[in-house]
Order: structure tokens, then C-alpha cells, then sequence
């Protein structure tokens, strides 16, 4: 699986657009760009995934470069109840193994 | 919810005791998970189930044993723990396709503490 960077923490204000960015410049033709976040001491919460395209659920959207070396995560109105780690995790589907591979991610604090 | 369940959501036992974890999945998927975090470690995976069988099982104690009885249905069978099995123990489930993307769904977790 390809090797992913992220800030360690960042700050937005509740009711802005969060954006966070992931760097992943190894990835290969064949690897998604997962999101999930972890808020403290609870299981980790699957966000979005992508492969090429631009991508928008209702919880954020996931925009990739052409490239595919980096992507951003965006929420669109922070909300306090989004403060979490936010990790970006690149990996090929369907074969080998099933690990979820967390690093150690993006700390965002929403703040009033 | 996320459609995974877990009990319960804390633990606290004595090193000779035995106990199991259950999860629970209403997301009708073909695989699932048990995974431990410990205090400012990585998640690790300790075992995964795909369609009832176990596919993996990284290298866990033997004090650790994995049930599945179904596909919905997990269980994690606990005794003669040590102070370092305290963790959350977290359970996930997932829609496995050959080739395609599939993303896990965790549960909130069990809080075991072994004293």
C-alpha cells in the first residue's frame, strides 16, 4: 500500500470549510483513497473512498488531483461534533491483506 | 450507527477469568474484523473472517480465540488475559468484492481493563 502524508493538526472554524490534505505520491493505478476519522475513544468511522474522480457523500467530498498524488478531504460546515483524527489511507482492493493500515493522521479541532 | 453492535461496551477482569466479546452486523456484509487499540499505538488487526472462514490471524496469543458462528455474528473468546490485553477492542465488518473497493464499519468498540 502506498505511503501517505497528512498534517498533523489543523484548526477551522465551526460552520467553515474544513480541508485537509493528504499527500500519497507513490500511489498506484490500482489503489482508492479511503478517509475515515477516529473521535476520541470511539471505533474509527468510515468517511468517503475514491479512485479517479472527484467524489461527494453526505458527509464530505473527496477531491483528487489529476495526477492522483494528492488529494483533500472537505467538510463542508465544521460542525464541533467533527473534531476527530482524520486518516487518509491508499490501498489495493480486493487481494492481499484485509489491514487497515492507520497513521498517524490529521488532528482537526473545530472551534467556536 | 454504524450497523455494527458491540457488547458489551465495557470490561474490567481478573487475569484467571474468562469472558467474550460479541459484535453484531445489520449490513448483511461477508466479512468482518477484530481489531485492538492500545493507548497511543496503531490499530492492529488480529483476525478477520470472510464468509464464516477465518482468512487471517496476525500472530495473536492463543489467550485470544475468534468465533464465527454466522456471518452476522462475531465473537472474541477471552481467558487467562495479561495487563497488557487492556485495550479497545474494536470490530468492523465489510462488503468483500474481488477487485473492487470495500470499505470497514466499526463498532463503538469494548473497553477492557485486566487487572
Amino acid at each position: 500500500d502506498a505511503k501517505t502524508t497528512q498534517p498533523p493538526s489543523m484548526d477551522c472554524a465551526e460552520g467553515r470549510a474544513a480541508n485537509l490534505p493528504c499527500n500519497h505520491s507513490t500511489i498506484s493505478g490500482n489503489e482508492y483513497v479511503y478517509w475515515y476519522r477516529q473521535i476520541h475513544s470511539q471505533g474509527p468511522q468510515y468517511i468517503i473512498h475514491g479512485l479517479k474522480n472527484n467524489e461527494t457523500n453526505e458527509m464530505a467530498s473527496l477531491i483528487i488531483t489529476e495526477d492522483r498524488k494528492s488529494s483533500t478531504l472537505i467538510l463542508p460546515h465544521a460542525t464541533l461534533r467533527d473534531t476527530a483524527v482524520y486518516y487518509c489511507i491508499v490501498r489495493v482492493s480486493g487481494a492481499g491483506s484485509y489491514q487497515l493500515t492507520f497513521g498517524k493522521g490529521t488532528k482537526l479541532s473545530v472551534i467556536p | 450507527e454504524t450497523g455494527v453492535t458491540q457488547t458489551p461496551r465495557h470490561l474490567v477482569m481478573g487475569m484467571t477469568n474468562k469472558k467474550s466479546l460479541k459484535c453484531e452486523q445489520h449490513l448483511g456484509h461477508n466479512a468482518m474484523y477484530w481489531y485492538k487499540q492500545s493507548a497511543k499505538k496503531p490499530l492492529e488487526l488480529m483476525f478477520v473472517y470472510s464468509l464464516e472462514e477465518r482468512v487471517e490471524n496476525n500472530s495473536v496469543p492463543s489467550r485470544f480465540s475468534p468465533e464465527c458462528p454466522n456471518s452476522s455474528h462475531l465473537f472474541l473468546h477471552l481467558h487467562t488475559l495479561q495487563p497488557e490485553d487492556s485495550a479497545l477492542y474494536l470490530c468492523a465488518s465489510s462488503q468483500f468484492r474481488q477487485g473492487g473497493p470495500y470499505e470497514q464499519y466499526f463498532g463503538p468498540g469494548t473497553r477492557l481493563t485486566v487487572t
